[in-house]
């Protein structure tokens, strides 16, 4: 049981690069979540799914795009990165949208725009 | 909306001393409530949950905290610091049964 994988781990894109960041969980879970963390501002939530087929955007969903086609993967596209896209990113899961269900966290995606 | 304040965005403590991290959260409806501690370079570990059933609430490696409605306080501490606590520490707050929303998080750094 893997959990929630994020690749790649480190990232390096160019201004006005697409790029996409992938995250799998293997744990049948419904709901799945991109977080971005900045120094001092805690994570702020890109966008969210409650189950396949749908997705919802968070705080922060300018400049990202995201699709659901299977329970297992939801991965975050950058269709024109930009300097303030640099940040971390975390992609999280959780068995289903109940307030009570513990959210895990998969190891993070550190993303440089140059 | 639902919402959490973490006070202070550094607390120090000496080895052995009680660690409080404070969190306040706002909500119009009972509270779910989370605290996540992470490690440098590595994503957030799940430390202890609220989720109605016991105001006093224990967690993974000594931690525990206390949910007060009177003070929409969920403060998290542990008795005595060990230097392996050094790290971040949110606490959140799910949010209509979709979003969990983070505080800013607070760093602890443990010395000796």
């Amino acid at each position: 049981n893997a959990g929630v994988t994020q690749t790649p781990k480190f990232q390096v894109l160019k201004t006005g690069q697409s790029m996409t960041l992938q995250c799998a969980q293997d744990m049948n879970h419904e709901y799945m979540s991109w977080y971005r963390q900045d120094p001092g501002m805690g994570l702020r939530l890109i966008h969210y799914s409650v189950g396949a087929g749908i997705t919802d955007q968070g705080e922060v969903p300018n400049g990202y795009n995201v699709s659901r086609s299977t329970t297992e993967d939801f991965p975050l596209r950058l269709l024109s990165a930009a300097p303030s896209q640099t940040s971390v990113y975390f992609c999280a899961s959780r068995p289903r949208a109940g307030e009570a269900d513990t959210q895990y966290f998969g190891p993070g995606t550190r993303l440089t725009v140059l | 909306a639902q919402s959490v304040t973490q006070l202070g965005s550094h607390v120090s403590v000496s080895e052995g001393a009680l660690v409080l991290l404070r969190c306040n959260y706002s909500s119009s409806v009972p509270p779910y409530l989370f605290w996540y501690v992470q490690y440098p370079n590595q994503g957030l570990q799940l430390l202890l949950k609220y989720t109605s059933a016991a105001t006093l609430v224990k967690g993974i490696n000594g931690f525990e905290a206390e949910f007060k409605k009177s003070e929409t306080s969920f403060h998290l501490t542990k008795p005595s610091a060990h230097m392996s606590d050094a790290a971040e520490y949110f606490c959140a707050v799910n949010q209509a049964g979709t979003a969990l929303i983070f505080g800013k998080g607070t760093t602890l750094s443990v010395s000796s």
